[in-house]
């Protein structure tokens, strides 16, 4: 109920190229649902995050679609650039209260010149 | 925005020796603390969660004697690894919920290498 599910666990595209990053919840709280960006030695920092209430939300490149049937939401970047290649987890958490949140396993990018 | 300044960035210590990892919210007061712990190549695991002026609860299979946390005012949080051994070295980091705009702060993490 708690997990999160994250995938690809890797991910290579060219420079310019759209990957996209999935990640699916069970536990029906959870009502906030960030992304991070984590460079080797860092601490994650927030990219985007998204509540139930909208099915779509963009900040510059990236876009975080949400579908809340199916308990899923997915992280694209636009226009990839290789100062993207990082690693990214998905979280989730509920708002209300600010809990723990619960971290996907993680997808390394690599995105190549 | 909100910031969680965190020390030391890396520190090496010797088995049985004990290390003091501090999060200082900046420019908000930080009522909650979540401690992670990060392997290479893995995700964040929670370790526990503190709270200002009370005891930190604990994640299941983390040992509370081993890992002290503190939670003394609303703007530090330490974490205190006793008697460290090798299999405690790993990547420590903290955070905490930005009540103000929202979301939860990270700090930079600490490597934590015990030789």
């Amino acid at each position: 109920q708690q997990q999160v599910k994250q995938s690809p666990q890797s991910l290579i595209v060219q420079k310019g190229g759209i990957p996209i990053i999935n990640c699916a919840y069970e536990n029906t709280a959870f009502d906030y649902f960030p992304w991070y960006q984590q460079f080797p030695g860092k601490g994650p920092a927030l990219l985007i995050a998204i509540r139930p209430d909208v099915s779509e939300k963009k900040e510059g490149r990236f876009t975080i679609s949400f579908n809340k049937s199916a308990k899923q939401f997915s992280l694209h970047i636009m226009d990839s650039q290789p100062g993207d290649s990082a690693t990214y987890f998905c979280a989730a958490s509920t708002y209300t209260g600010f809990q723990k949140l619960v971290f996907g396993t993680g997808t390394r990018l690599l995105v190549s010149p | 925005g909100a910031v969680v300044s965190q020390h030391p960035s890396w520190v090496i210590c010797k088995s049985g020796t004990s290390v003091k990892i501090e999060c200082r919210s900046l420019d908000f007061q930080a009522t909650t603390m979540f401690w992670y712990r990060q392997f290479p190549k893995q995700s964040l695991m929670l370790m526990a969660t503190s709270n200002e002026g009370s005891k930190a609860t604990y994640e299941q299979g983390v040992e509370k004697d081993k890992f002290l946390i503190n939670h003394a005012s609303l703007t530090l949080s330490t974490l205190t690894v006793t008697s460290a051994h090798p299999e405690d070295s790993s990547f420590y980091i903290c955070s905490a919920p930005d009540r103000g705009h929202g979301g939860y702060t990270f700090g930079s993490g600490t490597r934590l290498t015990v030789v």
